[in-house]
């Protein structure tokens, strides 16, 4: 089946324990994007990735990194979580235009204490 | 990049069409006109786009008017699974990938 997948599904941390949230898509895509989404500020773009080696900044991309070392795979990384950061985050993916529309993963839901 | 403007809510009776307006008045000739929805905290599911001409798909119809500041959404025969928030997006490509700026949508209730 076509799918992307994030795990966790939800995690709970204490402020500045690095993490990492993990995203595999198996459908060849060479796009792929994080967003988190929070209450009465829907969803936001966080890093997006043309293709392996090739990443470029969201529109809130601050206190996280990512990478993009194979096709299939972009973790994201919270170097040092803060409450801040506590939200439900999306990982998508689509073949390099988007034009037929982007696949989302189920969401890791992040709390930081 | 233009905005969209869409109800907060809507309720359709199951078995019925299911019309979502969305006002994009001050869209640009190479904007899209995407549609997603979301049911509960799932993510996100593409259902159509279309440029300027109306487009339709095993999901659902895209009708665009003539000046493209408006679209509606048709879902002809609405179930109780179609209940979800509905996101109009004018998306246009940037360094290569289709912008996605998610609004607040529509939340469609479809009732028994």
């Amino acid at each position: 089946e076509a799918q992307v997948t994030q795990n966790p599904r939800y995690l709970i941390t204490v402020t500045g324990k690095k993490l990492t949230v993990t995203c595999s898509q198996n459908m060849n895509h060479e796009y792929m994007s994080w967003y988190r989404q929070d209450p009465g500020l829907g969803l936001r773009q966080i890093y997006y990735s043309m293709n392996v080696e090739v990443t470029d900044k969201g529109d809130v991309p601050e206190g996280y990194k990512v990478s993009r070392k194979e096709k299939r795979n972009f973790p994201l990384i919270l170097e040092s979580p803060s409450p801040n950061q506590t939200s439900l985050y999306f990982c998508a993916s689509s073949y390099s235009t988007g034009g037929s529309g982007y696949t989302f993963g189920s969401g890791t839901r992040l709390t930081v204490v | 990049d233009a905005k969209t403007t869409q109800p907060t809510s809507m309720d359709c009776a199951e078995g019925r069409a299911a019309n979502l307006p969305c006002n994009h008045s001050t869209i640009s000739g190479n904007e899209y006109v995407y549609w997603y929805r979301q049911i509960h905290s799932q993510g996100p599911q593409y259902i159509i786009h279309g440029l300027k001409n109306n487009e339709t798909n095993e999901m659902a119809s895209l009708i665009i008017t003539e000046d493209r500041k408006s679209s509606t959404l048709i879902l002809p025969h609405a179930t109780l699974r179609d209940t979800a928030v509905y996101y109009c997006i004018a998306s246009w490509l940037l360094q290569g990938a289709q912008k996605l700026v998610f609004g607040q949508g529509t939340r469609l209730t479809i009732n028994p």
